[in-house]
């Protein structure tokens, strides 16, 4: 069963802009992760965040966590269109297996 | 994808007939991972390895076994192919498990059972 849940489906946005892209979960968890994906190649990861913790970067991400709402977001400024791809995340539920949500379409518009 | 290999990278095979994918990685990674990817359900864990000779079952384990006779092999078969199983696979491997878990990700195998 999916624990992550990612929200929207799907995003459009023009080149420059924020993307904001949200995921919410069902159980207590170690650790969030996010993860991309670009059409027709594996998943490649770009953040974790633990649950003590309740925001990090990474370069352009932000990522933040509240595990009193299960809900985590991941924040992507000054998108380029080379970030148009799917977004994912996935949790750890201290069984040392990920659980993946079905993802994020996001497309940036040049 | 570096030092993570699958193949083959793509595969048309009849319904009935026994299909073997190999993902083979160069990291030394202890914790191996096979997932389906298929439009509107995301990735799902099928087996996953801790180490040489020992797996577990994942979230859609029917229908396929494993097997891993070395470190830097894993095999998932499809016994008898069916057209459900027609999909995308990935591979993945990570050092760790739980807290701090990171997973790297092969290119992936597109397998299609007519």
């Amino acid at each position: 069963s999916q624990q992550g849940e990612e929200d929207p489906q799907a995003l459009s946005i023009q080149e420059g802009e924020n993307a904001t892209m949200n995921c919410s979960y069902k159980t207590s968890i170690n650790n969030l992760q996010w993860y991309r994906q670009n059409s027709g190649r594996g998943l490649v990861h770009l953040i974790l965040i633990r649950s003590n913790e309740r925001e990090k970067h990474s370069g352009r991400l932000r990522v933040t966590l509240d595990t009193s709402k299960k809900s985590s977001s991941l924040l992507i400024t000054a998108s380029r269109a080379a970030d148009t791809a799917s977004y994912f995340c996935a949790t750890d539920e201290h069984n040392s297996k990920l659980t993946f949500g079905k993802g994020i379409t996001l497309s940036v518009r040049p | 994808d570096a030092g993570i290999t699958q193949s083959p990278r793509h595969k048309v095979t009849e319904t009935g007939t026994p299909v073997t994918l190999r993902c083979h990685q160069t990291e030394n990674h202890r914790y191996m991972y096979w997932y389906r990817q298929d439009p509107g359900h995301g990735l799902r864990l099928i087996h996953y390895s801790y180490g040489v000779k020992d797996t577990d079952k994942g979230e859609v384990s029917d229908g396929y076994s494993v097997s891993r006779s070395k470190t830097e092999d894993f095999l998932l078969t499809l016994e008898s192919a069916t057209s459900s199983q027609t999909s995308v696979y990935f591979c993945a491997i990570s050092e760790l498990a739980g807290v701090g878990d990171t997973q790297y990700f092969g290119p992936g195998t597109r397998l299609t059972v007519l």
